[in-house]
């Protein structure tokens, strides 16, 4: 059974760091993209980012541009997403999922991140 | 950037009614349309990819259908599991979320 469950979320301030893990389980990680979509409170959901298997091809939302780094480890079937400079706007549930091709066939429960004062 | 838009924003009705959400592309997207249902504090579920290709594990009172510009994802019979917001997402130029349709109990 595929399983992802995110982890790392929480309260930070504006301007500060987080580091979101999503742990994987149920298949081969190392075959497959994979991608991190976030839904802000009342919101639709939003394409973040996401990574080639091999970690050297990545994308993000412009909005995330220069601010957040996605990466992973194949050993540890673990998805990372480094988020810096954080923003009130950045404050929603993060989901990483797997990707097939910009289908995203399987998704965690997701993490809360907070960005506020 | 293509839009998609959903209609309408909320679909009322009783389970056993059939439930016709839409999906409208800015421009031509071919086939390349997913629908997903999300369920307040659950993983969003991929419901159908392709327009029309049911994902594993889906119901087959789940149903999608068009092209071009025009999708349409049917739900033949409410079940009481079935109230949720459905999202479609296109991935022919780039890729983009619709608003969402929420499909609550009349």
């Amino acid at each position: 059974e595929v399983q992802l469950v995110e982890s790392g979320g929480g309260l930070v301030q504006p301007g500060g760091s987080l580091r979101l893990s999503c742990a994987a389980s149920g298949f081969t990680f190392s075959t497959y993209w994979m991608t991190w979509i976030r839904q802000a409170p009342g919101k639709g959901l939003e394409w973040v980012a996401n990574i080639n298997q091999d970690g050297s091809e990545t994308y993000y939302v412009d909005s995330v541009k220069g601010r957040f780094t996605i990466s992973r480890d194949n050993a540890k079937n673990s998805l990372f997403l480094q988020m810096n400079s954080l923003r009130a706007e950045d404050t929603a549930v993060y989901y990483c999922a797997r990707d097939r091709l910009w289908i995203w066939d399987y998704w965690g429960q997701g993490t809360l991140v907070t960005v506020s004062s | 950037e293509i839009v998609l838009t959903q209609s309408p924003a909320t679909l009322s009705l009783s389970p056993g009614e059939r439930a016709t959400l839409s999906c409208r592309a800015s421009q031509s997207i071919s086939s390349y349309l997913a629908w997903y249902q999300h369920k307040p504090g659950q993983a969003p579920r991929l419901l159908i990819y392709d327009a029309s290709n049911r994902a594993t594990g889906i119901p087959a009172r789940f149903s999608g259908s068009g092209s071009g510009t025009d999708f349409t994802l049917t739900i033949s019979s409410l079940e009481p599991e079935d109230f949720a917001v459905y999202y479609c997402q296109q991935r022919s130029n780039w890729h983009t979320f619709g608003g969402g349709t929420k499909l609550e109990i009349k």
